[in-house]
């Protein structure tokens, strides 16, 4: 089976300061993991992946994450948020061997920058 | 452009009804999904298919029911069964192999009349 969690329903930070969002995960073999976002009333966008190799993953609009196999984490991070960055972001997972193939997704955490 | 197309995006229900929700996407994929998204409960897997004329049950399947005819489309049926509809539906579409993400349309609200 796989899980993901995310611990904080929400994370306030001010414009310009870093961020992160926490994400654990659980699989039974290695994972695949995925961060995606998502505006009021719209789909998930994708944001950026884990597959293998580096542990620090970049992606779009900077965002990066980390990924730490002891601790069974994959945290987003960006250097300094903007307002635009305020939405509800998603982590997810996927068994890189066995298991089915659909992602399964974390509770999202809002993400509120302040100006 | 390719992309994931989901209609309609507003979609009211009577009791004792059968709705279905289209998904149509264009970006030559063999798996596609749906998920429910409720409020504080991230999203949930109703059913997903890898391959034309085949599907499986996700983790909430019942009241549903799903079609694969065509590569393209995965529409969903939404039956009377399903006794707490309203929510939120998203359809995805991925690649076969697992390091792919998978990519979303932008939704259909369900809501009871």
């Amino acid at each position: 089976a796989q899980s993901v969690a995310q611990p904080e329903d929400q994370v306030n930070v001010a414009e310009g300061n870093p961020l992160t969002v926490k994400c654990t995960y659980s699989v039974s073999g290695n994972p695949y993991l995925f961060w995606y976002v998502q505006y009021p009333n719209r789909g998930l966008q994708f944001l950026l992946k884990y597959i293998t190799g580096d542990n620090l993953v970049k992606g779009s609009y900077g965002f990066e994450a980390e990924f730490n196999k002891s601790q069974t984490s994959f945290h987003l991070k960006k250097p300094s948020a903007l307002v635009s960055d305020s939405a509800l972001y998603f982590c997810a997972v996927r068994d890189m061997g066995t298991g089915r193939r659909a992602l399964t997704f974390g509770s999202g955490t809002r993400l509120q920058v302040q100006p | 452009d390719g992309g994931i197309t989901q209609s309609p995006k507003y979609l009211f229900r009577k009791e004792g009804q059968n709705v279905t929700l289209s998904c149509e996407q264009n970006l030559n994929h063999d798996a596609m999904y749906w998920y429910r998204q409720d409020p504080g409960q991230g999203l949930r897997l109703i059913y997903y298919s890898q391959i034309v004329n085949d599907f499986q049950k996700g983790d909430i399947a019942e009241g549903y029911s799903v079609s694969r005819e065509k590569k393209e489309s995965f529409p969903l049926t939404v039956t009377s069964a399903q006794k707490n509809p309203t929510a939120f539906y998203l359809c995805a579409s991925s690649r076969q192999e697992r390091n792919q993400p998978q990519h979303f349309g932008d939704g259909t609200r369900l809501s009871i009349l």
